[in-house]
């Protein structure tokens, strides 16, 4: 399938292991933000999101931080296994149909 | 959750020719938003479209070369016109899926030859 996120920061892991993936988003007016994956020849699938009166939510073996004060999110995905090998990407915008605005994105390679 | 339906999936096409995708909602919505994202890179908004209305494109992208329709709620198509290499890219539409979250097409990986 098609390649994507050749020229992206990997982050390694190994099975089974917790990984931590950052993002520095730019708008401080933006409230609302998402996590996609992106596996390759694929659309970005949404994996868990966060409006601004939380810091904190959790999914099903992912967890979502939000800093505000030093505009930084993070995902954290628990056990990580190799159908967790993929891109991802943080997103932001204000709510109310407005469009996303994409972080530069960290390619997750799990290591069996 | 909205499910959207993008074609053709991949194309490969020669420089100076033009190629239009399609996006078809399975439910009404009333924006559709247009990303490209290059070889290796994050995705970039091309432009919103909004039914009944002109197509807002983003600075650095204009109607000429990436011309929209709207004709209805749930179909939109992206042209990009006069390709050349540098247009080989993966074209994405989106759509707010309602109460947040974002649903994406497929996406059609586009090669210029």
């Amino acid at each position: 399938g098609e390649s994507v996120g050749l020229h992206l920061p990997t982050l390694s892991v190994q099975e089974g292991d917790n990984s931590i993936i950052n993002c520095a988003y730019s708008n401080s007016a933006s409230d609302y933000f998402i996590w996609y994956k992106q596996e390759s020849g694929k659309g970005p699938q949404f994996i868990i999101d966060i409006r601004s009166n939380m810091d904190k939510r959790q999914g099903q073996r992912v967890t979502v931080l939000l800093n505000k004060t030093v505009k930084h999110l993070s995902l954290q995905i628990a056990a990580t296994q190799p159908g967790d090998s993929a891109v991802y990407f943080c997103a932001e915008t204000h709510s109310g149909n407005t469009p996303l605005v994409f972080g530069k994105g960290t390619r997750l390679s799990v290591i069996a | 959750s909205a499910v959207i339906s993008q074609k053709p999936s991949r194309d490969i096409c020669q420089r100076g020719t033009s190629l239009t995708i399609q996006c078809q909602v399975d439910s009404q919505v009333t924006m559709m938003f247009w990303y490209r994202q290059q070889p290796g890179q994050s995705l970039t908004l091309i432009a919103t479209a909004n039914q009944g209305s002109e197509a807002t494109y983003e600075s650095g992208f204009v109607i000429d070369k990436f011309p929209i329709s709207r004709p209805n709620l749930t179909f939109s198509t992206l042209t990009v016109s006069n390709m050349s290499p540098e247009d080989s890219s993966i074209y994405l539409c989106s759509v707010e899926r309602g109460g947040g979250g974002y649903t994406f097409g497929s996406g059609t990986r586009l090669t210029v030859v």
